[in-house]
């Protein structure tokens, strides 16, 4: 089955320690994308990638670090930067293509900092 | 600047029609998407308009006025599984960035 996997479900950290969050997309989907979604606001972009081995920050990227080394894989780590890390994390993939480009989620990571 | 604009909450009655608008200003205006989302659940794709015009999917149906900053999505036939959150997003320019409104949750009341 084609999709999108982002795991843990759900995840607890101390403060203070950096986490890693993992998404996965088989769509064969160049672009990529991670959005932070708190209670009552909207999705939140905080970096994306057009490509392999480039990304770009988006609207909120301050405390956050990602890497794309293969066209699948797209690891968001929280670090010990982030004031408020404790959110709903979603991964999300494209084509690329400019006329369409419709955005898939995957099923996205809790992440609770204690 | 960007600002998407959508009502907080509604509710509506089971086998009702429901009408939910979403206004925007942004830059570089390259469509608007509409995305539903159950609580604690990944958004799924609903719509997507470029085009001033209704477009319908089923029981789904997006408007889009471009002049106005304008979009709606109308749901007929209300189910109790239609209570969820609808997100509209507007997408800026090329690069498949989208911005998204805080979204609407509807409640479906038997």
């Amino acid at each position: 089955d084609g999709g999108i996997t982002q795991s843990p479900k759900y995840l607890f950290r101390k403060e203070g320690q950096n986490v890693t969050l993992s998404c996965e997309q088989n769509l064969n989907h160049d672009a990529m994308y991670w959005y932070r979604q708190d209670p009552g606001q909207g999705l939140r972009l905080i970096y994306y990638s057009q490509i392999v081995n480039d990304f770009q920050k988006g609207d909120i990227a301050e405390g956050y670090s990602v890497s794309r080394e293969k066209k699948e894989s797209f690891p968001l780590t929280v670090t010990s930067a982030q004031k408020n890390p404790t959110a709903f994390y979603l991964c999300a993939s494209s084509t690329g293509r400019i006329s369409t480009d419709t955005q898939y989620f995957g099923p996205g990571t809790r992440l609770t900092v204690l | 600047g960007q600002n998407i604009d959508q009502p907080t909450e509604m509710t509506a009655t089971e086998g009702a029609i429901v009408q939910i608008n979403c206004t925007y200003q942004t830059s570089g205006f390259n469509g608007l998407f509409w995305y539903q989302q159950h609580a604690g659940e990944a958004p799924t794709f609903l719509s997507y308009n470029v085009l001033d015009g209704l477009e319908e999917k089923g029981r789904f149906s997006s408007f889009l006025s471009r002049s106005k900053g304008y979009s709606y999505l109308l749901l007929k036939e209300l189910q109790m599984k239609d209570s969820a959150s609808y997100l509209c997003a507007v997408k800026r320019g090329n690069t498949g960035k989208l911005i998204f409104g805080q979204g609407t949750t509807l409640q479906v009341k038997p």
